[in-house]
């Protein structure tokens, strides 16, 4: 069974950053390329950021570019996400989901931005 | 404003056929595969329908997808009360270099 767990949200101060990382399991991680979406309180999807399989070419949305780095580690399963220079636009609940095509999804991670 | 446009809501009644839409341009569902995602309340989303019109294992037939041009739809019929959620379209945007969603439709079940 595919599990995908997402951590490290929370309370950060404006301009603050925030470090999320994603467990997997119950697939090839190595070849799996990976995939990060937020959801504001009461809004729609977002598309934040994508890497490859080998983390050799990844993507982000205009809102998070420049600010936010996605990396991984093929050896713990695990899929990063590096928020830096937040702001209140930022808060969201962010959801890990894996390949290109969200095939599956985590249950995400609440990260506020408030001072 | 997403690139992406779906109607804000629909609604239908139990046992009716009801349509999504979700309208794009050539560089995104003009040359690119359409997913669609079903979010009930209070859940994480979960994939309804990959490249255009293809279902994972577990998804009713009653879910299709279509796609034409710039456009694609998202049919369900046999409406239920427990298909009252949100949907949203995705496809990758060759402009942007990055994905995009519609801005989602709600579902009533009346």
């Amino acid at each position: 069974e595919v599990q995908l767990l997402e951590s490290g949200g929370g309370l950060v101060q404006p301009g603050g950053s925030l470090r999320l990382s994603c467990t997997s399991s119950g697939f090839t991680f190595r070849s799996s390329p990976m995939t990060w979406v937020r959801q504001a309180p009461g809004k729609g999807l977002e598309w934040v950021s994508a890497i490859s399989d080998r983390g050799d070419t990844t993507s982000y949305a205009d809102s998070v570019k420049g600010r936010f780095t996605i990396s991984r580690d093929n050896s713990r399963n695990t899929l990063y996400l590096q928020m830096n220079s937040l702001s209140a636009e930022d808060t969201a609940v962010y959801y890990c989901a894996k390949d290109w095509k969200c095939d599956y999804w985590g249950q995400g991670t609440l990260v506020t931005v408030s001072s | 404003q997403s690139v992406l446009t779906q109607p804000p809501s629909a609604s239908g009644t139990p046992g009716q056929r009801v349509t999504i839409s979700c309208s794009g341009s050539s560089s995104n569902i003009g040359s690119n595969n359409v997913n669609w995602y079903q979010q009930l309340p209070g859940a994480a989303p979960k994939i309804l329908i990959y490249t255009n019109n293809q279902r994972p294992s577990g998804v009713p037939d009653r879910f299709s997808g279509s796609k034409s041009g710039t456009s694609a739809s998202l049919a369900i019929s046999g409406l239920r009360s427990d298909d009252e959620a949100d949907y949203y379209c995705a496809v990758w945007d060759d402009s942007l270099n990055a994905g995009v969603f519609g801005g989602g439709t709600k579902l009533t079940v009346l």
